[in-house]
């Protein structure tokens, strides 16, 4: 079936530097290609997304890159503050629609002050 | 704003009990889905809902069901809570036709002693 495969499962950057998590996913049919970012308590956010007809997408310190071929797809963050520490996930869409998504497992980021 | 709550934040039940995890949405969203996370395995599809009184399995939907008698209400059901099912659980929505992204509730940590 489909699968997104996520890494680094942990990542703990110094303030100011940049953190970089990629995914891998397995059907070349997924167009869209969303990042949720999910705080202590609280439900996943998105916060960034890219479809599969543009190769990246940029949103102040947050960008998104995608290359459809290798079928991967990246999420960086630069300028890191310590409010980006969180879980965040990466998913791709399934087919059978109804915007079904698949999830990767997820990346734990702490930011050192 | 989208908001969707879940009947409970904390769940504590013993083996064999019946279950009923509620999600409310107040956005006329089209479709509900459930989830359960856990850690290293990401976000895994329990059940989704694209209408009232339709559902469709997920990935992962043995030992649950759910209802969707109302638009905004979609509810998990453990029809024999096991310990295995100890978990996170999170309720998301999205709008409808064409449109991708999921707003996901706080979420229900459920406890099977």
């Amino acid at each position: 079936g489909e699968n997104v495969e996520q890494h680094p499962s942990t990542l703990s950057v110094q303030e100011g530097d940049s953190a970089v998590i990629k995914c891998t996913y397995s059907d070349s049919a997924s167009n869209y290609f969303p990042w949720y970012k999910q705080e202590l308590g609280k439900g996943p956010q998105l916060i960034i997304d890219i479809r599969s007809n543009v190769g990246e997408k940029k949103d102040q310190r947050i960008a998104v890159t995608l290359n459809k071929t290798a079928k991967h797809f990246s999420l960086h963050i630069t300028e890191t503050q310590p409010e980006d520490s969180a879980v965040y996930f990466c998913a791709a869409t399934r087919r059978g629609g109804a915007q079904k998504l698949v999830f990767g497992q997820g990346t734990r980021l702490t930011i050192n002050p | 704003d989208v908001k969707v709550t879940q009947s409970s934040r904390y769940l504590v039940k013993r083996t064999g009990e019946k279950v009923f995890l509620e999600c409310v949405q107040d956005m006329d969203h089209e479709n509900m889905f459930w989830y359960r996370q856990d850690p290293g395995l990401g976000l895994r599809l329990i059940y989704f809902s694209y209408d009232v009184k339709m559902k469709e399995k997920g990935d992962i939907p043995e030992g649950y069901s759910v209802s969707r008698e109302k638009k905004e209400r979609f509810s998990l059901i453990l029809e024999s809570a096991s310990t295995n099912q100890t978990s996170m659980y999170l309720c998301a929505t999205t709008k409808g036709q064409a449109t991708y992204e999921q707003y996901f509730g706080p979420g229900t940590r459920l406890t099977v002693t």
